[in-house]
């Protein structure tokens, strides 16, 4: 079955360090992901997608994710956290047989000044 | 902002009664997706509307109907609500394609008392 986790609840990162939330996947086929974040009260906001080519993805408000396809992971990354990145972070994989996107758990950030 | 508006923000309503959410998707978007966010179970995928026509469906109850309308904007109907079904309704827009991003409204949030 077509699968995607995100293994942390929860993350937390000091300001100005670097961030990672944690993605894995499961897709029978070629693997198309996607990140969003969701502010508190608001919607989610897309961040950034992988469909094929570089494994480095750039994506707004300066993050960025690396596909692993033999770590089946999907990782997000800040080089420099800011406390404005404090959010929930969704992953999500499209499952083959719909062409939806199956959703992650969510992870919270939060950034400590 | 995304383009994707929807409401009304906020509605409270008894249990039993129906009530209908509206969303209407960015300009030049066909696909409009309904989702639910809830607390214990997260980001669940409901129906996808593409011009007009049923295109996906997810775990959307028998209680619950929705569809998408000659101008492209879509109305998700709930009825004989129950306690559970206070959540945040997400309506969300894609462009075209099986790699479509979805752009997501702020949401409504029911509260049934």
């Amino acid at each position: 079955a077509q699968s995607v986790a995100q293994p942390e609840d929860q993350v937390n990162v000091a300001e100005g360090n670097p961030l990672t939330v944690k993605c894995t996947y499961s897709v029978s086929g070629n693997p198309y992901l996607f990140w969003y974040v969701q502010y508190p009260n608001r919607g989610l906001q897309f961040l950034l997608k992988y469909i094929t080519g570089d494994n480095l993805v750039k994506g707004s408000y300066g993050f960025e994710a690396e596909f692993n396809k033999s770590q089946t992971s999907f990782h997000l990354k800040k080089p420099s956290a800011l406390v404005s990145d404090s959010a929930l972070y969704f992953c999500a994989v499209r499952d083959d047989s719909n062409y939806q996107l199956i959703w992650g758990a969510g992870t919270k950030l939060i950034i400590k000044p | 902002d995304s383009g994707v508006t929807q409401t009304p923000k906020h509605l409270i309503t008894a249990t039993g009664q129906r009530v209908t959410l509206r969303c209407s998707p960015r300009s030049g978007d066909l696909s409009v997706y309904w989702y639910q966010q809830s607390l214990d179970q997260g980001l669940q995928f409901l129906i996808q509307y593409y011009n007009g026509e049923e295109r996906a469906k997810g775990n959307i109850l028998e209680r619950f109907s929705a569809q998408q309308f000659p101008d492209l904007h879509s109305e998700l109907n709930l009825s004989s609500l129950e306690l559970g079904d206070s959540a945040l309704y997400f309506c969300a827009s894609g462009n075209s394609g099986s790699f479509e991003t979805q752009y997501f409204g702020p949401g409504t949030r029911l509260l049934v008392l």
